[in-house]
């Protein structure tokens, strides 16, 4: 059975704090890893990951996935308020296989 | 990025009346939808995948004739919750890949919440 692992479940830093959040999967048919910001609403794209190694970044944000170790973190620095959500990551196939989620807290 | 609309965006209904979810799909073609559930605090759990022009492919678990399926274009998909009772009250959202030669990237509609009295 697939499943995505995420963790912590939740997670409260200060303002400036920098953050790691973990996805493990194990996946069938697995193609890319990918995160999510879920605000209020919908989630929101954040990254999608390919290939093993190749950190992707946007902003403070970035992520890098171990295909070999079947994991990826997001890390965030210098958090801020805004930060605040739940991160989402997901295994693709010929869908979304989608973890638990991070609720992440940023206070000021 | 890609636009996708659904709506409405909250619906509150009586127990047994029946309730349609539109997704659109606003400046791009998708052949494929997925619908989503998801509870308070929890993740997105796949109920189904839309293929416009065929039936739905249902996840294990999700009843297909309480949750009615068509993707009758290629840039609309509807869900219509049958006979709504209050369990099936929750947060429901669709998406919509972009490319259909690879994984590609979904976009979320912004959801509709619906509460079964």
């Amino acid at each position: 059975e697939d499943k995505v692992v995420q963790s912590p479940l939740s997670l409260v830093v200060h303002e400036g704090d920098t953050v790691t959040l973990n996805c493990s999967y194990e996946v069938t048919n697995f193609r890319s890893l990918l995160w999510y910001k879920q605000e209020k609403k919908a989630p929101t794209f954040l990254f999608m990951l390919t290939s093993s190694g190749i950190e992707k970044k946007s902003g403070r944000l970035s992520s890098i996935l171990d295909k070999k170790e079947l994991f990826s973190i997001l890390n965030i620095t210098a958090t801020q308020t805004g930060d605040s959500a739940i991160y989402l990551c997901a295994a693709s196939k010929n869908k979304l296989v989608f973890g638990a989620g991070t609720i992440l807290r940023v206070k000021s | 990025g890609a636009v996708v609309s659904q709506h409405p965006s909250w619906v509150i209904c009586k127990s047994g009346t029946s309730v349609k979810i539109e997704c659109r799909s606003l400046d791009f073609q998708a052949t494929t939808m997925f619908w989503y559930r998801q509870f308070p605090k929890q993740s997105l759990m796949l109920m189904a995948t839309s293929n416009e022009g065929s039936k739905a492919t249902y996840e294990q678990g999700v009843e297909k004739d309480k949750f009615l399926i068509n993707h009758a274009s290629l840039t609309l998909s509807t869900l219509t919750v049958t006979s709504a009772h209050p369990e099936d009250s929750s947060f429901y959202i669709c998406s919509a890949r972009v490319s259909s030669r690879t994984a590609g990237e979904l976009f979320f509609g912004e959801g509709s919440r619906l509460t079964v009295l």
